[in-house]
């Protein structure tokens, strides 16, 4: 079955530090979605994308969807504590009808 | 405009018990999905309700089933408890059945605690 990956499992950064993390499929999803969870708290969506090679902005947050719609990546632009939580990524493949979760990267973020 | 709901919150059962879970759906929403969550992974998909049937449904046993009332609220049953079935069990409603891919919202979840 579809598998969705993500890279790294945590991350630590100082506050004001760039921030990155990959979601790789095995298969070609038809769009991904985006969850930030707070500690203690649920998923939140954040963004959807759905053609390839599509790039969306919310303020410091830059998302982009691959070419070969198997990936895609959130970065953060000067982290601030406001930042910490687990971002999921979700992918939709061609043939389900519910969305895959990948097992998420913590950020942390020092004040 | 209330949000998901589910109740409870938390709960502890011991091993072999039935457990049941509720979730009413964000108002105007007609689809409930479940998914579980085990501590420090990704919500895994369990099953999701539209029009009272189970339309989709994830890799788990048997053991858990489900209901949608026609108010589309939804019921997580599990049976015969496990240990490892001890989790973060989260309800997400969404609009439009399988012809929908839009987001989903989610509710604070009910942790469930296998002893």
């Amino acid at each position: 079955g579809q598998q969705v990956m993500q890279i790294p499992q945590y991350q630590h950064v100082q506050e004001g530090e760039d921030f990155t993390t990959y979601c790789n499929s095995s298969t070609t999803l038809s769009n991904i979605q985006w969850y930030k969870q707070r500690p203690g708290g649920h998923p939140v969506f954040l963004i959807q994308l759905v053609k390839s090679g599509e790039v969306k902005k919310q303020k410091r947050l830059t998302f982009q969807f691959g070419e070969a719609k198997k990936n895609s990546s959130l970065h953060i632009t000067a982290t601030q504590t406001t930042d910490v939580g687990t971002y999921f990524c979700a992918g939709m493949d061609n043939y389900g009808q519910n969305f895959v979760f990948g097992p998420g990267t913590r950020l942390s973020v020092l004040p | 405009d209330a949000g998901v709901t589910q109740s409870p919150t938390h709960l502890i059962k011991t091993r072999g018990q039935q457990v049941t879970l509720r979730c009413s759906p964000k108002s105007g929403h007609d689809t409930v999905s479940w998914y579980q969550q085990a501590l420090g992974q990704g919500p895994q998909f369990i099953f999701q309700y539209y029009e009272e049937e189970e339309r989709q449904r994830g890799n788990f046993p048997d053991r858990f089933s489900g209901h949608q009332f026609p108010n589309y609220s939804s019921e997580l049953n599990v049976n015969a408890l496990l240990l490892g079935d001890s989790a973060l069990y989260l309800c997400a409603s969404s609009l439009g059945g399988v012809l929908f891919a839009g987001e989903l919202f989610f509710g604070e979840g009910s942790r469930l605690t296998v002893l």
